[in-house]
């Protein structure tokens, strides 16, 4: 199994422009989320997903879009890439819900994005 | 105040030392809890969970003070691969999960 793989693994955008960051899983997970990772800071989630079409808010979803159209996929979304996106993405899958104390979230290798 | 808060370090330890990171947490509701660890540029991955009567897996132990309201880890006979940021992680149930910023440690030769 190739567990979360996330694509592309590095992009540099300028200022305005547009891109998608796929996240693929192949456990048969319900449930996926989309983090940025900043120096200092933990991991705050964007986005997530409780199934196949739905999808939420999570902390710091401003300027992000997310969809969810097949189980295995959530990609995530800049329409206007700002310098304030410049972060590390990390996309993660869990079978059940955050709460329960035999959760575990498995993460995608990263995207490292740069914004111009 | 943050939500979960830790010492970023770095914790500089020589090989074979015990060493301990603590995590504190602001709401009382919290009901689970986790070490994760980071390596450097890498993605994170589950440590271990930690229980309210705590538990130890190899060299790792972990603890939670639910009255004090922290958790702790501890490494003992620290290893070179032991390296590596270890990340807090703290949800309620049917909540997200919170992340710690994480604390760096560097075992030494």
């Amino acid at each position: 199994n190739a567990g979360v793989t996330q694509t592309p693994k590095f992009r540099v955008l300028k200022t305005g422009q547009s891109m998608t960051l796929l996240c693929a899983q192949d456990m048969n997970h319900e449930y996926m989320y989309w983090y940025r990772q900043d120096p200092g800071m933990g991991l705050r989630l964007i986005h997530y997903s409780v199934g196949e079409g739905t999808t939420a808010k999570g902390e710091v979803p401003d300027g992000y879009n997310v969809s969810r159209l097949k189980k295995q996929n959530f990609l995530l979304g800049l329409e206007s890439a700002a310098p304030s996106q410049t972060s590390v993405y990390f996309c993660a899958s869990s079978y059940s819900p955050p709460g329960g104390a035999y959760n575990e979230q498995f993460f995608g290798p990263g995207t490292r994005l740069t914004v111009l | 105040r943050k939500e979960v808060e830790q010492d970023p370090g770095p914790f500089n330890v020589p090989e074979g030392a015990t060493v301990a990171f603590n995590c504190t947490y602001s709401n009382s509701a919290s009901q689970s809890f986790f070490w994760y660890r980071q390596d450097c540029r890498k993605e994170p991955k589950l440590l271990m969970s930690v229980y309210s009567s705590g538990n130890e897996d190899g060299r790792f132990t972990a603890q939670l003070n639910r009255a004090s309201q922290y958790i702790s880890l501890l490494i003992r006979d620290s290893k070179l691969s032991d390296s590596a940021t270890y990340l807090c992680v703290v949800n309620n149930y049917g909540q997200n999960f919170v992340f710690g910023p994480g604390t760096r440690l560097s075992v030494l030769p």
